[in-house]
């Protein structure tokens, strides 16, 4: 079945580049997305990428697909107070499999 | 535009009891989807329907039910509550299944005693 694997925690100082990563298993996932989920809220889409791109960049946000290792990562760049949140990775989008979410703490 | 609803946000109850979590969407979305969420365990799919009249069983179906009378409205029910579904569950929808973004309510808080 479908597994999605990430770190739990990550700690960076603010301006610092943060890069959370994720393993999946489902390689028929069509795309492969990063939700945010801040304290006491739903889950929110951050960014996405098409299964046949490598990568995506968006203002501070880069996503890298390594589609045969079916390795996911998300970088932030100059990681600010505002990031600090729970990261989930997830594949396919209905009935989408998550991962356990990784803490992002950034420190002032 | 007021996306996912989900009611009520907090809710205590006793081993035993019953009670429905509401959810409803006005994006006219036919995927829906009851999620729960626990510490260290990410968010498990709980039911899913792929559109009015239709429901699935996903990875923890046991003591759940739903039903898709509408494309609006997927209530979650709890016919005898147990501690281990105290968690925090929520509500999402998108377009199709297997495609585009899910959206999420803001979720549902029920702790079971």
């Amino acid at each position: 079945g479908e597994d999605v694997e990430q770190s739990l925690f990550l700690s960076v100082r603010e301006g610092d580049s943060s890069v959370i990563n994720c393993t999946y298993t489902d390689s028929s996932s069509t795309y492969l997305y990063w939700y945010k989920q801040e304290p006491g809220a739903g889950l929110q889409l951050l960014t996405y990428i098409f299964s046949n791109m490598d990568m995506k960049q968006d203002q501070r946000l880069t996503v890298l697909l390594n589609k045969k290792d079916k390795h996911l990562s998300l970088r932030i760049a100059d990681t600010q107070t505002g990031d600090s949140a729970i990261y989930f990775c997830a594949e396919n989008a209905g009935k989408s499999t998550f991962g356990d979410g990784t803490t992002l703490t950034v420190k002032p | 535009n007021a996306g996912v609803t989900q009611t009520p946000k907090f809710q205590v109850l006793k081993t035993g009891q019953s009670m429905t979590l509401q959810c409803a969407q006005d994006m006219n979305h036919e995927y829906m989807s009851w999620y729960r969420q626990d510490p260290g365990m990410g968010l498990r799919l709980i039911h899913y329907s792929v559109g009015a009249g239709i429901t699935d069983q996903g990875e923890v179906p046991n003591g759940y039910n739903v039903s898709r009378s509408t494309t609006e409205d997927f209530p979650l029910r709890l016919l005898s509550a147990a501690p281990s579904q105290t968690s925090v569950y929520f509500c999402a929808s998108s377009y199709g299944a297997g495609t585009g973004e899910l959206f999420f309510g803001e979720g549902s808080r029920l702790t079971v005693l």
